[in-house]
């Protein structure tokens, strides 16, 4: 079965680089997701990859994937207060032909003055 | 241009009640999936609703059931509730396949 594992706490000081990490057990997976969820908010996109990319960059945003060993990562360059906020990883897996997002549990990101 | 538009917002239900959350997919958008987030979770997929039928589902009991409209508008029904059914219930439109927008969630607690 489909299973997305995070680690679940991330601290960092303003201006560092932040690196949150992810593993993926669905090799069929075409698509992987980044998104972010406020408090008390929903979940915004914040970037994906296809699955025969390696690496792909948007502005402060940086995913790496390592397909071979199902990895992923999304470093956010000069982090900032605002960044803080808890970072899901999803996969797109599909079933009987039909695609649906399968989440992992999430890494809250601590961003301190 | 309105993106995925849930309702209502809040929601405090007592337990073996029922309830119905509504979601408005975004303009275009034919394909409306529903997730339940509970408290420190990820979400979790519930099912998928194309062209008026559930075409995939979660590992959610039959108490979960949803319907969707000629306008791809859909609700989400939950039977006999239980305080476990507390979460945040998320739904997400797009076009067909890939693409996801999620709206803002309903919080549901079960008292």
């Amino acid at each position: 079965g489909e299973d997305v594992e995070q680690s679940l706490f991330l601290s960092v000081r303003e201006g560092d680089s932040s690196v949150i990490n992810c593993t993926y057990t669905d090799s069929s997976s075409t698509y992987l997701y980044w998104y972010k969820q406020e408090p008390g908010a929903g979940l915004q996109l914040l970037t994906y990859i296809f699955s025969n990319m390696d690496m792909k960059q948007d502005q402060r945003l940086t995913v790496l994937l390592n397909k071979k060993d199902k990895h992923l990562s999304l470093r956010i360059a000069d982090t900032q207060t605002g960044d803080s906020a808890i970072y899901f990883c999803a996969e797109n897996t599909r079933n009987s032909g039909y695609s649906t997002l399968t989440f992992g549990k999430g890494t809250m990101l601590l961003v301190s003055p | 241009d309105a993106g995925v538009t849930q309702s209502p917002t809040h929601l405090i239900k007592t337990r073996g009640q029922q309830v119905t959350l509504r979601c408005s997919p975004k303009s275009g958008h034919d394909t409306v999936s529903w997730y339940q987030q509970a408290l420190g979770q990820g979400p979790q997929f519930i099912f998928q609703y194309y062209e008026e039928e559930e075409r995939q589902r979660g590992n959610f009991p039959d108490r979960f059931s949803g319907h969707q409209f000629p306008n791809y508008s859909s609700e989400l029904n939950v039977n006999a509730l239980l305080l476990g059914d507390s979460a945040l219930y998320l739904c997400a439109s797009s076009l067909s396949e890939g693409g996801y927008t999620f709206g803002s969630g309903t919080r549901l607690t079960v008292v």
